[in-house]
């Protein structure tokens, strides 16, 4: 079965520095998405970055780079010069298409609360 | 684009009773999910739909239905109101096919079983 591991549930980091949140997986399928999203205070899903199976290149969106380990299936979140307004929960998911199903699924670790203090 | 919207933001119900959290998208997505977040759990998938007139069920299906009438829409039915159903819950639409396709989320309805 699919499943996201985020061991940390808390993380602090100083403005300016740049902070790792880490996040394995595990699937069956050779083909399969991994996401990260930021879920502030106020509760809303904010989509960050996302990395395909089959691509060479680790993925980065401006500040945000994801560093892909495909053996050691790892797929942790590289976030360069936190800013306060990084504070929030971070959430890694992966989509596949396990069991058969057209749909491809989105199953989410566990979260990270990222701290920022100035 | 209103993107993918909630109602209601906050609920209260009493063991029991009955209730449907709307949710409806404006992006043409096929594809369309209710997740729940609890503490310490992420989120969780409780139903979707691949389009109108189709549905199944996710990770954690018991105590809830839906339907899809409309690529818009898909409400969400508890029938009995229970206190483990205490929770967020968020509605999320995609464009059908591709792994890399982005999932929209709604703002999230938070609901409250005594």
């Amino acid at each position: 079965a699919q499943k996201i591991t985020q061991t940390q549930p808390g993380m602090f980091v100083q403005e300016k520095e740049a902070v790792t949140l880490d996040c394995t997986y595990d699937t069956s399928d050779q083909s399969y998405g991994l996401f990260w999203y930021k879920q502030p205070s106020s509760g809303e899903m904010i989509f960050l970055i996302y990395q395909g199976s089959y691509d060479e290149q680790n993925a980065t969106e401006g500040r945000y780079s994801l560093n892909f380990q495909k053996a050691r299936k790892s797929a942790n979140l590289v976030i360069s010069a936190s800013q306060l307004g990084d504070s929030a929960m971070y959430f890694c998911a992966m989509r596949d298409h396990a069991g058969g199903t057209s749909y491809g699924k989105l199953t989410f670790g566990q979260g990270t609360i990222l701290t920022v203090h100035p | 684009n209103a993107g993918v919207t909630q109602t209601p933001k906050f609920q209260v119900l009493k063991t029991g009773q009955s209730m449907t959290l709307q949710c409806a998208q404006d992006m043409n997505h096929e594809y369309m999910s209710w997740y729940r977040q609890d503490p310490g759990m992420g989120l969780r998938l409780i139903h979707y739909s691949v389009g109108a007139g189709i549905t199944d069920q996710g990770e954690v299906p018991n105590g809830y239905n839906v339907s899809r009438s409309t690529t818009e829409d898909f409400p969400l039915r508890l029938l009995s109101a229970a206190p483990s159903q205490t929770s967020v819950y968020f509605c999320a639409s995609r464009e059908r096919g591709g792994l890399s396709n982005e999932q929209f989320f709604g703002p999230g309805t938070r609901l409250t079983v005594l």
